[in-house]
């Protein structure tokens, strides 16, 4: 099977921009994850995303969006970019099944350079 | 909520020699997963080892094994035989009845040949 992809791999904005970053999981997963992995924060929770729908969702300012597709590909939106956005952008996959907890896979990431 | 606490930044370990990598946790469900993560310098997390807090027997994964006691919250991480490509840095993390991972702040492992 092939793994979690992401896409782009790197990106570089402008402070005021607004950015889309993309997300295929692996074949049969229902469930996105998104996470932030910052020098000074760590990995953070972005939010979850399983049927279309979020299901859960971290501490994070409403700048940042996401959405999930029927083909449960998924899409993070960050708007007016601040240097503090920089950041690794991981996202994770699961079946999402209720009442199980499946481990999640990781993509390899989005590099986002916020100048 | 969960909260997990990886202390020590940094550990060395000469190639082929063995190394724990320590971990404590804190949460206010009964029903949880630990999970440790590695990050190699292409930055993709991989899945090292998992452990479903209901299972009393320790999980292992060929070189690598846990030390998971429930009762302390802790859940170390032995890695047997070091070699070369182990240097990484580790993260603990930890889900409960949702799929959030709370993970620690990572620790990096150098392998020295």
């Amino acid at each position: 099977k092939a793994g979690v992809t992401q896409t782009p791999r790197y990106l570089i904005k402008t402070r005021g921009q607004q950015v889309t970053l993309s997300c295929s999981p692996i074949s049969g997963h229902r469930s996105v994850s998104w996470y932030q992995q910052t020098p000074g924060q760590g990995l953070q929770f972005l939010f979850e995303y399983f049927s279309e729908t979020q299901r859960n969702k971290g501490n994070f300012p409403g700048r940042f969006s996401g959405r999930q597709f029927s083909n449960s590909r998924s899409e993070m939106n960050v708007s007016t970019l601040e240097l503090g956005d920089s950041a690794l952008y991981l996202c994770a996959s699961n079946t999402g099944v209720v009442g199980t907890t499946d481990t999640q896979y990781f993509g390899p990431g989005t590099r986002l350079t916020v100048l | 909520a969960q909260t997990v606490t990886q202390s020590q930044p940094e550990m060395s370990v000469q190639e082929a020699e063995t190394v724990t990598l320590s971990c404590t946790y804190d949460t206010s469900e009964s029903d949880y997963y630990l999970f440790w993560y590695k990050q190699p310098p292409s930055r993709q997390m991989i899945l090292v080892i998992r452990q479903e807090a209901y299972k009393q027997q320790n999980a292992t994964e060929n070189r690598f094994s846990v030390n998971f006691q429930k009762a302390a919250k802790s859940f170390s991480l032995k890695i047997s035989d070091s070699q070369l490509g182990d240097a990484a840095m580790y993260f603990c993390a930890s889900t409960g009845a949702n799929s959030k991972l709370t993970f620690g702040k990572g620790i990096t492992l150098s392998v020295r040949p």
